[in-house]
């Protein structure tokens, strides 16, 4: 079965340290991947995405994320967070063999001491 | 732009009843998605419709239906409502012009409450 595994549940950590969230995927063929992130009180928004070419991409707010086919896996990482960041993050796949559907992780909450 | 509004924004309904959630999305995009975000499952995809064309389907009962309109306004309906639809909704929507490209833009979600 499709599945998208992000593996911590909740983080918490100190404003400046540095923040890695993991996402994997159990599926092959083509994919396009995002993370997206969800601000307590706010709706989704989209903080980067991954279709093709440099596997590393840069999204907003200093967030970047590295895809590693080999490892079918999506890495979240920003070096320095503060409290702003606090938030629940979700990592997305699109396999573009099944039409635009995203299939969900289940989410990891961050929360930020300040 | 503005983006993608969905009314109610909140909703109680009793067990066995049915309602209809709405959605408009961004100016010029064609593709609405409807998502299902609860504690327990995460968010799940239940549908997507494109020129009024229902184009991918979630692992969802039959209560749960959805449609489109001409301006790419989307309605989905649930009826005989149960205790464990209770959840968030959300909508999502697309220029729809190209797959490999595109993002889908979430709007803020409705809360159905089912007592």
């Amino acid at each position: 079965a499709q599945s998208v595994s992000q593996h911590n549940h909740h983080v918490i950590l100190s404003e400046a340290a540095s923040l890695e969230l993991g996402c994997n995927y159990s599926y092959g063929g083509t994919v396009n991947l995002f993370w997206y992130v969800q601000y307590p009180g706010q709706h989704l928004q989209l903080l980067l995405k991954y279709f093709s070419g440099d596997p590393l991409v840069k999204g907003i707010k200093g967030f970047e994320a590295e895809f590693i086919k080999s490892k079918f896996s999506f890495n979240l990482r920003k070096p320095s967070v503060q409290w702003s960041d606090t938030a629940e993050y979700f990592c997305a796949v699109r396999r573009q063999a099944a039409g635009n559907k995203l299939t969900f992780g289940g989410g990891t909450r961050v929360l930020v001491k300040p | 732009k503005a983006g993608v509004t969905q009314t109610p924004r909140y909703l109680i309904k009793t067990r066995g009843q049915q309602v209809t959630l709405s959605c408009s999305p961004i100016s010029g995009h064609r593709s609405v998605s409807w998502y299902q975000q609860t504690p327990g499952q995460g968010l799940q995809f239940l549908f997507e419709y494109f020129s009024e064309t229902q184009r991918n389907k979630g692992n969802f009962p039959g209560r749960f239906s959805g449609r489109q309109f001409s301006n790419s306004r989307s309605e989905m309906n649930v009826s005989t409502l149960e205790l464990g639809d209770s959840a968030l909704y959300l909508c999502a929507s697309r220029e729809g012009t190209a797959t490999s490209t595109d993002t889908q833009y979430f709007g803020p979600g409705t809360r159905l409450t089912v007592l």
